[in-house]
Order: C-alpha cells, then sequence, then structure tokens
C-alpha cells in the first residue's frame, strides 16, 4: 500500500518561496509518477504539474507556468514542489497524489495528508 | 484546457434517495473521466476511474457512466457517509482539469 506523507504547515511573506516536500512509503519512488493538487479555503481542487508517466518529464498547468518547480530524490524516497513569487492567491491546502493509468487513461490514486501554505504579510 | 462542468453545484437529498451528478466536457474526451468523492478537512478519494470503473473498496451504489462529453455519478441508496463533495477530473488532455464540484448535503 503506497502511503504519502508530506511536510507541515507553512507561512510565508508575498515574494516568497515555499518547498514542500511528499514522502513516499510503501512502494520506489523510481516507479512512481507524482503530482500535486492545490485547494484554495472554501474552493475547488486545482491541478498544478507533476511527472508525465508518458517521458518521464515535468508538465504543469498554465497558470502555473514558470513558478513552479518539481523535482524528486530517489535516495530519501521523497517528491519536492517549490513555488515561487507566492501571493496571497497562493494560500491553499497543497497535496501530493500518484498517478496510476491504464491502457493510457490517467488518474490520482493515492493521496498525501495535504499541506496548509498561507502567505500573507 | 479542456473545461469540465459539474452540476448541479450542491444537491440536497436524504439517507436512502437515489442521485445523479452530471459532468460536462468542453470537448470529447472518451472515458478518460474519472471521480473522487472529498469531505471536509481531508484529502480526495478516487472512486470511479475511466468513467465507469469502480474502484476496489468503493460500495457498489456508486456508479460512473458515460463517454465523450457528458457522465454521471450515481449514488443509490444514499448513506450517512455519503453526504460530501464530489469532483470530476478529465486526462484526455495532459493538462489535467477537474470540474468544481458538487457538494452532496443532508436534506
Amino acid at each position: 500500500q503506497v502511503q504519502l506523507v508530506q511536510s507541515g504547515a507553512e507561512v510565508k511573506k508575498p515574494g516568497a518561496s515555499v518547498k514542500l516536500s511528499c514522502k513516499v512509503s510503501g512502494y520506489s519512488l523510481t516507479d512512481l509518477f507524482i503530482h500535486w493538487v492545490r485547494q484554495a479555503p472554501g474552493k475547488g481542487l486545482e491541478w498544478i504539474g507533476g511527472f508525465d508517466p508518458e517521458d518521464g518529464g515535468t508538465i504543469n498547468a498554465q497558470t502555473m507556468q514558470g513558478r513552479v518547480i518539481m523535482t524528486d530524490d530517489t535516495s530519501t524516497e521523497a517528491a519536492y514542489m517549490e513555488l515561487t513569487s507566492v501571493t496571497s492567491d497562493d494560500t491553499a491546502v497543497y497535496y501530493c497524489a500518484t498517478v496510476s493509468c491504464s491502457s493510457g487513461n490517467c488518474y490520482f490514486e493515492y493521496w498525501g495528508q495535504g499541506t496548509l501554505v498561507t502567505v500573507s504579510s | 484546457d479542456i473545461q469540465m462542468t459539474q452540476s448541479p453545484s450542491s444537491l440536497s437529498a436524504s439517507v436512502g434517495d437515489r442521485v445523479s451528478i452530471s459532468c460536462r466536457a468542453s470537448q470529447s474526451i472518451g472515458t478518460y473521466l474519472h471521480w473522487y468523492q472529498q469531505k471536509p478537512g481531508k484529502a480526495p478519494k478516487l472512486l470511479i476511474s475511466a468513467s465507469s470503473s469502480l474502484q476496489s473498496g468503493v460500495p457498489s451504489r456508486f456508479s460512473g457512466s458515460g463517454s465523450g462529453t457528458d457522465f454521471t455519478l450515481t449514488i443509490t441508496s444514499l448513506q450517512p457517509e455519503d453526504f460530501a463533495t464530489y469532483y470530476c477530473q478529465q486526462s484526455y488532455s495532459s493538462r489535467i482539469t477537474f470540474g468544481q464540484g458538487t457538494r452532496l448535503e443532508i436534506k
């Protein structure tokens, strides 16, 4: 059973960067594709981006282009997402999730518990 | 990006009722459509993949149907634990998008 454990809550000032982690257990990170989804307070789910199962590269939502850096470290079995130049609009709970695919049809199967990022001056 | 529109945005129902939630895509997406349930303060949970494939451990009162642009999540005989928010998600495009959610409340 895959488990994803995310890092703790963060408070950042506008313009700062934040780096979140997502530690994998129960499976090897090398066999997983991790994506990130966020949810602003009282709002719906917004896909941020992740590793593409087709080529292993990263792909981001256009609205996040240029501000998101996704990496992973197989030695620590953890995935990371760094968001730069944050504003109050980036205040949200950030989830990591694994992508599973069946015949090219991909969905989010396992989810982390979420990390609250608050951006406030 | 492919736009996903759910209806209704909210729904009141009673235990034992049958409810349906609609999800419409802005272009044809085949069966690249998945459904999630989210309860307050919790991560979403995958219910149905590829339009109609029920995930292991999900009660059979949940079912999904549709292809192309129109999809439906149906819950027969609502149970107290089913009151939650439901989201659809498309993966036809590598730029994934979610519906805005449907909140299912107790009447």
